[in-house]
């Protein structure tokens, strides 16, 4: 069976530090992955999808990025932190059939 | 106008009671629709797909119009443990993309 691990799950970063989240999923293969932001109090914001290894697309432009190094591998970065980058986190897989997605456990980062 | 719209509640409501969450979204093109569960502060997780003939999974009924772009929810004979926020979810473009509406709270009392 598939799974999708994330970690860490809680983060307290200060403003200006870099960030870097990791998103690992197994049991499949060419997963699409993506990368959701939610706000507190707001609802799920898509921030990055991908669709291969190195081929990111950006949804909004913000202080993040992502990268696929590996076909079940995908990583948030951000070299410096801003107080809005606070949020939960969260990456989810899924295959091109018409399912849903499959989430993470997200990670609460707090921006100080 | 946002691509998925819910009411966002709170639906404050007994044990026992019905209650029905409706969702529009924008795009027609749209392909998959589904609900997701959202308890506080975890992650959304997949309740059931919404299929146009409708579909139903225990106490949980989904429909789906197309024409008039509108999904619903019901739920019957709540619970406590219903308790969440539900995401009514839309899928389709590329790579499969799943826009979310912000939620409607549930809270069942006793």
């Amino acid at each position: 069976s598939q799974t999708i691990h994330q970690w860490p799950a809680t983060l307290v970063q200060p403003v200006g530090s870099p960030l870097s989240l990791e998103c690992t999923v197994e049991g499949t293969s060419n997963p699409n992955l993506y990368w959701y932001r939610q706000a507190a109090g707001r609802g799920l914001q898509l921030l990055f999808y991908s669709v291969g290894i190195g081929q990111i697309s950006s949804e909004v432009p913000q202080n993040l990025s992502a990268s696929r190094p590996q076909d079940r591998q995908f990583i948030l970065s951000s070299k410096k932190l801003l107080l809005s980058d606070s949020g939960f986190y969260l990456c989810a897989w899924s295959s091109d059939l018409p399912y849903g997605y499959t989430f993470g456990s997200g990670t609460r980062l707090t921006v100080v | 106008r946002k691509e998925v719209e819910q009411d966002p509640g709170p639906f404050n409501v007994p044990e026992g009671a019905t209650v029905a969450f409706n969702c529009t979204y924008s795009n027609s093109a749209s392909q998959s629709f589904f609900w997701y569960r959202q308890d506080c502060r975890k992650e959304p997780k997949l309740l059931m797909s919404v299929y146009s003939s409708g579909n139903e999974d225990g106490r949980f009924t989904a429909q789906l119009n197309r024409a008039s772009q509108y999904i619903s929810l019901l739920i019957r004979d709540s619970k406590l443990s219903d308790s969440a926020t539900y995401l009514c979810v839309v899928k389709g473009g590329t790579a499969s993309k799943l826009t979310f509406g912000t939620g409607t709270r549930l809270q069942v009392t006793l």
